[in-house]
């Protein structure tokens, strides 16, 4: 059954380094999604991406954060300057219809 | 008002039991809506679809009350794997997803 690949599955970084989450989405999708969740809260929507740009993001998805899809499988997410705050579980998905499908997530936990 | 409301819980229940619980939206525009379960520290899962009134899989069961706006899940024989947290998902259109903080069940021997 296809996938969505994320890795690291676990990165840690020191506050205001730059970290890139990568993921692989499934291959006939065409939207892609970053969420993330902070231990012990409610998954939080970051940014949509569609037809190669964003489709809409959300208040957290600030000048610190970029996405990129810069060939035809990988989908990632930069964090410029990483924060304390960042520290969470970032899942990406990707979806051929509505349905999400969602990668095994990313911890990043910033020091 | 949250544009997507769950009663946290938990709910604790023996095995065998029936569980269920609600999720409230407020967008009355919103066109579908889903369940997924989450695991401790895992990805959400796709349970089930809502787009009509209601659906049945087993012995899961979601009904939407557009009037009321909102959707419910109802779990019968209740199995100790169903301990998991439930997200109630909804599509405000254009594939904007809004998210619930999750119920949490757990299933007791």
């Amino acid at each position: 059954e296809p996938e969505v690949t994320q890795t690291p599955s676990h990165q840690v970084t020191q506050m205001g380094q730059e970290v890139i989450l990568r993921c692989v989405p499934i291959s006939n999708h065409l939207y892609f999604y970053w969420y993330r969740q902070i231990l012990g809260q409610k998954v939080e929507f970051l940014v949509s991406f569609y037809n190669n740009e964003i489709s809409e993001k959300s208040e957290i998805f600030d000048d610190q954060f970029s996405v990129e899809r810069p060939d035809g499988s990988n989908f990632t997410l930069k964090i410029r300057s990483t924060k304390l705050e960042d520290s969470a579980m970032y899942f990406c998905a990707s979806s051929a219809n509505e349905k999400l499908f969602f990668g095994s997530g990313t911890q990043l936990s910033v020091l | 008002r949250k544009e997507v409301e769950q009663d946290p819980g938990p709910f604790n229940v023996p095995e065998g039991a029936t569980v269920a619980f609600n999720c409230t939206y407020s967008n009355s525009a919103s066109q579908s809506f889903f369940w997924y379960r989450q695991d401790c520290r895992k990805e959400p899962k796709l349970l089930m679809s809502v787009y009509s009134s209601g659906n049945e899989d087993g012995r899961f069961t979601a009904q939407l009350n557009r009037a009321s706006q909102y959707i419910s899940l109802l779990i019968r024989d209740s199995k100790l794997s169903d301990s998991a947290t439930y997200l109630c998902v909804v599509n405000k259109g254009d594939y904007k997803l809004s998210f619930g903080a999750g119920t949490t069940v757990t299933v007791r021997a």
